[in-house]
């Protein structure tokens, strides 16, 4: 019952690293997302995959990249850490698009000083 | 623009009733979700809305009205387990997902 997985789970940054956020699922799910959640703020969403080599930009794309190569795993790339980019970011995916169910994964903490 | 309305926190009972409202503005309107969020802990599902009406699952029911942009969550029977943040989320035209910043709800003994 592995659904979604992500790893880290807590990870500090110093300002200007990079760092990968690592998403599989094995739920043969054809959509997969990147969102970030702030307190008090409604998730956001950061870049989707429709496919395998398909990726797009969501509301809140700047400081990231992405990439598709497999149905199964869909990585998030920071690039030059910002204090900004301190949230928790859930990767989730959809068997079709954003009107059916999503299923997140537990999350990741991220905090760069 | 689109926005999601939610109250920030709400606090109730053990073993009472309660509701938690969503009203929105979306371009568009193809389906409501509700989640539940424990802290720190991801979202889950709970339930879907694309017609007029109310969704009874258990304890939880949530209503939708189209015409008033507007939809509730109610819980019966609650529990301390119930303690969580609910987000209600909207399907635009665009088949995007519009989140709400969620409701805090504590459940007090």
């Amino acid at each position: 019952n592995a659904g979604v997985t992500q790893t880290p789970k807590f990870r500090i940054l110093k300002i200007g690293q990079s760092m990968t956020l690592q998403c599989a699922q094995d739920m043969n799910h054809n959509y997969m997302y990147w969102y970030r959640q702030d307190p008090g703020m409604g998730l956001k969403l950061i870049y989707y995959s429709v496919g395998a080599g398909i990726t797009d930009k969501g509301e809140v794309p700047n400081g990231y990249n992405v990439s598709r190569s497999t149905t199964e795993d869909f990585p998030l790339r920071l690039e030059l850490a910002a204090p900004s980019q301190t949230s928790v970011y859930f990767c989730a995916s959809s068997l079709q698009g954003e009107g059916n169910t999503i299923y997140f994964g537990e999350g990741s903490w991220l905090t760069v000083v | 623009g689109q926005n999601i309305d939610q109250p920030t926190e709400m606090t109730a009972t053990e073993g009472a009733i309660v509701q938690i409202n969503c009203t929105y503005q979306t371009s568009g309107f193809n389906g409501l979700f509700w989640y539940q969020q424990h802290a720190g802990e991801a979202p889950t599902f709970l339930s879907y809305n694309v017609l007029d009406g109310l969704e009874e699952k258990g304890r939880f029911s949530s209503f939708l009205s189209r015409s008033k942009g507007y939809s509730y969550l109610l819980l019966k029977e609650l529990q301390m387990k119930d303690s969580a943040s609910y987000l209600c989320a909207v399907v635009n035209s665009n088949y995007q997902l519009i989140w709400g910043a969620g409701t805090k709800l504590i459940i007090k003994p």
